[in-house]
């Protein structure tokens, strides 16, 4: 069975452009988060959608969003990108996303803002 | 408010040794634990996950531990091989927030032939 992939893998954008990146999760996972991981540090927590519905958010600006599609991919976009946006970015799926379930994690997105 | 810390910050043992990896979190009330793997440039490997209603969880060569009232979780590695090199994260759901893992900051260990 196929994990949770990502694309693309790697990415180049300048100040001020917009990115869309995209991940498929685990076949038969309902949820998909997004993960923003700047070097040196932990993953942070971005969006989290269950059955097209966001059901969390975490202290990003506006400038980030996401949906989810009914085949349960998920795109997130950054738009007006800073410097600042450079980083990997993680997906993760899992059943159904509540507190006990197991997440599963992409190879991520390599995203840099030159 | 949910806080994960990983010390150290950086390991580094010859081939053969066994280690231990510490995780310590501020609020006990928490529904399971998460220990990942991340080689540089990677995605995270799931590894391990203990329920709350768990003490100890193995896989092959790697077993976690946890302590609920005390507030941590151990990795315990045995024998380690280089191949083992690479960062070591932690993680636990967030209670208020359905679906957020808060991660610890990890920690990179270096095994050396």
């Amino acid at each position: 069975d196929a994990g949770v992939t990502q694309s693309p893998t790697h990415l180049i954008k300048t100040r001020g452009q917009q990115v869309t990146l995209r991940c498929s999760p685990i076949s038969g996972h309902k949820s998909v988060s997004w993960y923003q991981q700047v070097l040196g540090q932990g993953p942070q927590f971005i969006f989290q959608y269950y059955e097209k519905e966001e059901r969390g958010r975490g202290n990003f600006p506006d400038r980030f969003s996401a949906r989810q599609f009914p085949n349960y991919s998920s795109e997130l976009n950054v738009n007006a990108l800073l410097l600042g946006d450079s980083a990997l970015y993680l997906c993760a799926s899992s059943l159904a996303g509540g507190r006990s379930s197991e997440a599963f994690f992409g190879q991520g997105t390599r995203l840099t803002v030159v | 408010k949910q806080e994960v810390t990983q010390i150290p910050a950086a390991l580094s043992v010859p081939e053969g040794e066994n280690l231990v990896l510490n995780c310590s979190f501020t609020d006990s009330a928490i529904y399971n634990l998460q220990w990942f793997r991340q080689d540089p440039g990677k995605g995270l490997t799931s590894l391990l996950l203990i329920q709350s209603s768990q003490r100890e969880q193995t896989s092959g060569r790697l077993n976690a531990s946890l302590d609920k009232s005390s507030g941590r979780s151990t990795l315990y590695i045995a024998a380690s091989q280089p191949g083992d090199s690479a960062t070591y994260l932690c993680a636990v759901p967030d209670p208020s927030n359905t679906g957020k893992l808060i991660f610890g900051q990890g920690t990179t260990l270096q095994v050396k032939p």
